[in-house]
């Protein structure tokens, strides 16, 4: 099973240049979320999306968007990308149900913003 | 708001040394507990979980119980390997929409 899936792995970008991570999980979960990683800051919630069609902001939304296209795929814009946004990025999936409630991540998005 | 505070790394051991890593938690209800570990290069794995006070999740020889008493839920492992060595992180579930909330991550480094 692929799980959740990322791309792109790696990616360097010029400060003010746009760009997406693409997410997909193929098992069915109605939760999706993204998150950013930094030294020492642990995990932190950019945006989440509950079921397809929504979408609502976490603990650092500001300067992201998110689409939730469908239930399987979940991607997070940056529009003019600044160095503070250099992180590691993490999709995630939920099944957000009475059978299970567990967090599912993918292998993360290396970012650098020069 | 809902807060996890775990041990300061990094942490470095030796191999079959017992490990402690100290986790304790803010949470109002009674959320489910998990530590989450991740290799280098790689993403978060689920560990182990509790969903419940004084329930025990265990994996790969690693054991947390969920002590509401204390609001703890301390990782231990009796005898750690070199392939042991990664970051871990203790996490609750907070709020309606099932996401995580991470303590800030311990690095583990298990000489041989």
């Amino acid at each position: 099973n692929a799980g959740v899936t990322q791309t792109p792995k790696f990616q360097v970008l010029k400060t003010g240049q746009s760009m997406t991570l693409q997410c997909a999980q193929d098992m069915n979960h109605n939760s999706m979320y993204w998150y950013r990683q930094d030294p020492g800051m642990g995990l932190r919630l950019i945006y989440y999306s509950a079921s397809e069609g929504t979408t609502d902001k976490g603990e650092v939304p500001n300067g992201y968007n998110v689409s939730r296209l469908n239930k399987r795929e979940f991607s997070l814009r940056l529009e003019s990308a600044a160095p503070s946004q250099t992180s590691v990025y993490f999709c995630a999936s939920n099944p957000k149900t009475s059978a299970g409630n567990t967090i599912y991540f993918g292998e993360g998005s290396w970012l650098t913003v020069v | 708001g809902d807060s996890v505070t775990q041990m300061e790394g990094p942490v470095t051991l030796s191999e079959e040394a017992f490990l402690t890593i100290n986790c304790t938690y803010t949470a109002t209800g009674y959320p489910s507990l998990f530590w989450y570990v991740q290799y280098p290069g790689e993403g978060l794995q689920l560990l182990l979980k509790a969903t419940k006070a004084d329930d025990k999740g265990s994996n790969k020889g690693f054991e947390a119980t969920y002590r509401k008493e204390t609001t703890s839920f301390h990782l231990e492992k009796g005898s750690v390997q070199v392939s042991d060595s990664a970051v871990y992180f203790c996490a609750l579930s907070g709020g309606s929409q099932g996401n995580l909330i991470f303590g800030k991550g311990t690095k583990l480094s298990v000489k041989p």
